[in-house]
């Protein structure tokens, strides 16, 4: 059974904060790394999609890095704003579908 | 351009009773997924559409769970004799290809139908 793990569940921090949060997954029959922010009441939205071992993107203030041959991704928030505020999702991608975690839920207050 | 839609975005329903929801994926997109997710947990994959077919609905938990996408585009998700178990947020989602094509494909998710069977 293949399992993604995000920790942690949940976070709270203040407006200007930096954070960051893991995603571990299977090292093995890999093809692709998801993440997702999803907030209330909206479509969860595409924010990277990650191949290659040790590749790193950025979207803004938000990067994320890869690590495939230990399992494990990192999401990073560089100076947290209240509209980041959303439940952040990653997802193993083996064959077709995506193996989602259960999402890490930040909340940013100002 | 318009992105993913799903109606209803709420159904509330009694036990027993049939439901249908319905998927509008990104024009274009010839792959089409559905997901559900129940309270605590991560999206779980259903089933996974390449044009009309099938291709994939290794995902639905037992035959009173069927999907169809007749014509490529439009799915229809159906659920028959609804358990309280299968309250959820039903979610969608389309790409423009399929995995397999070797493309590193996007999902692109609607905002879900959630579900309520009491």
């Amino acid at each position: 059974i293949l399992n993604v793990e995000q920790s942690p569940q949940s976070l709270h921090v203040q407006e200007g904060d930096s954070t960051n949060f893991t995603c571990s997954f299977p090292s093995s029959n890999f093809y692709a790394l998801h993440w997702y922010r999803w907030e209330t009441a909206k479509s969860p939205e595409a924010l990277f999609v990650m191949t290659l071992n040790g590749d790193e993107k950025k979207k803004g203030r938000i990067s994320a890095t890869l690590n495939t041959k230990e399992g494990y991704s990192y999401l990073y928030i560089k100076g947290s704003q209240p509209e980041d505020s959303a439940t952040y999702l990653c997802a193993f991608q083996a064959g077709t579908a995506l193996i989602f975690g259960k999402g890490t839920t930040l909340s940013v207050s100002s | 351009g318009a992105g993913v839609s799903q109606t209803p975005s709420n159904k509330v329903t009694e036990k027993g009773k049939y439901v249908e929801l319905r998927c509008d994926p990104i024009s274009g997109h010839t792959a089409l997924y559905w997901y559900r997710q129940s309270l605590g947990q991560g999206p779980e994959f259903l089933i996974y559409f390449q044009g009309t077919g099938a291709a994939d609905d290794s995902g639905l938990p037992n035959d009173r769970f069927f999907a169809v996408r007749p014509e490529g585009s439009v799915s229809t998700l159906k659920i028959q004799r609804t358990e309280r178990g299968d309250s959820a947020v039903y979610l969608c989602a389309s790409s423009l290809r399929a995995v397999a094509s070797g493309a590193q494909e996007t999902q692109y998710f609607g905002p879900g139908t959630r579900l309520l069977v009491l």
